[in-house]
């Protein structure tokens, strides 16, 4: 059973449009980051969210931290090419301090 | 401040055989990741070291991978001997403590094992 639940795990979209991809779990997590890995690279931070309720904003990105902590979404508005890539989140859990990433969801972004 | 550094970038060996990664961490960072991530998923944690301490190697297959970082730097990630299924992107990660700082991560090293 995956700790951290990504949804979808590929996106195809047109350039111009909006998208949310969803991390979810039945984990309590201290703290919840989003990366972005492109092809050959390692991954990216983009944010760390640590309170339940949190709302980051990262130019056209925002992050939500769910109320209860254990889940997160990234909003993504007005998609350009430059977005694709492998979006993962990773979260420490409450009980613990191992960073666990999630599967990642693949975003292609046409143009 | 220069980045995470890993080599070799690319890796083809056959099975049975054995193969080692080095990773220098970005300088002052105290802790220090090895991460296997399969194609097509999430990197999944191998092991953790603070300083030169061993914090969790629970999802290390200590049957045949070993990892050190003696004086508290640099890390070597050594598979012996290898499985196909091995083939995957070793990625190092640095980060200044344990407690929630953000990972550096590496470009990792690709291994094709066959």
């Amino acid at each position: 059973t995956q700790l951290l639940e990504q949804s979808p795990q590929f996106l195809s979209i047109q350039e111009g449009e909006n998208l949310t991809v969803y991390c979810n779990s039945s984990s309590v997590f201290s703290s919840l980051q989003w990366y972005r890995q492109e092809p050959g690279e390692g991954p990216v931070l983009l944010v760390t969210v640590v309170t339940g309720g949190e709302v980051k904003k990262l130019k056209r990105l925002t992050f939500q931290f769910g109320d209860a902590r254990k889940d997160s979404s990234l909003h993504i508005t007005a998609a350009q090419p430059g977005d694709t890539g492998l979006y993962l989140c990773a979260g420490v859990e409450t009980s613990g301090s191992r960073l666990t990433f999630g599967e990642g969801t693949q975003l292609t972004v046409n143009p | 401040e220069a980045g995470v550094a890993q080599s070799p970038r690319y890796k083809i060996i056959e099975k049975r055989q054995s193969v080692a990664f080095w990773c220098n961490p970005i300088s002052g960072h105290a802790t220090l990741y090895w991460y296997q991530q399969i194609l097509g998923q999430g990197p999944k944690l191998l092991i953790q070291f603070q300083n030169n301490g061993v914090v969790d190697d629970s999802q290390l297959p200590k049957d045949r991978f070993s990892a050190e970082r003696l004086k508290g730097v640099d890390s070597t990630l050594k598979i012996q001997p290898a499985k196909l299924e091995d083939s995957a992107v070793y990625l190092c990660a640095s980060s200044l403590n344990s407690r929630g700082s953000p990972l550096h991560f590496g470009n990792g090293t690709r291994l094709t094992v066959t």
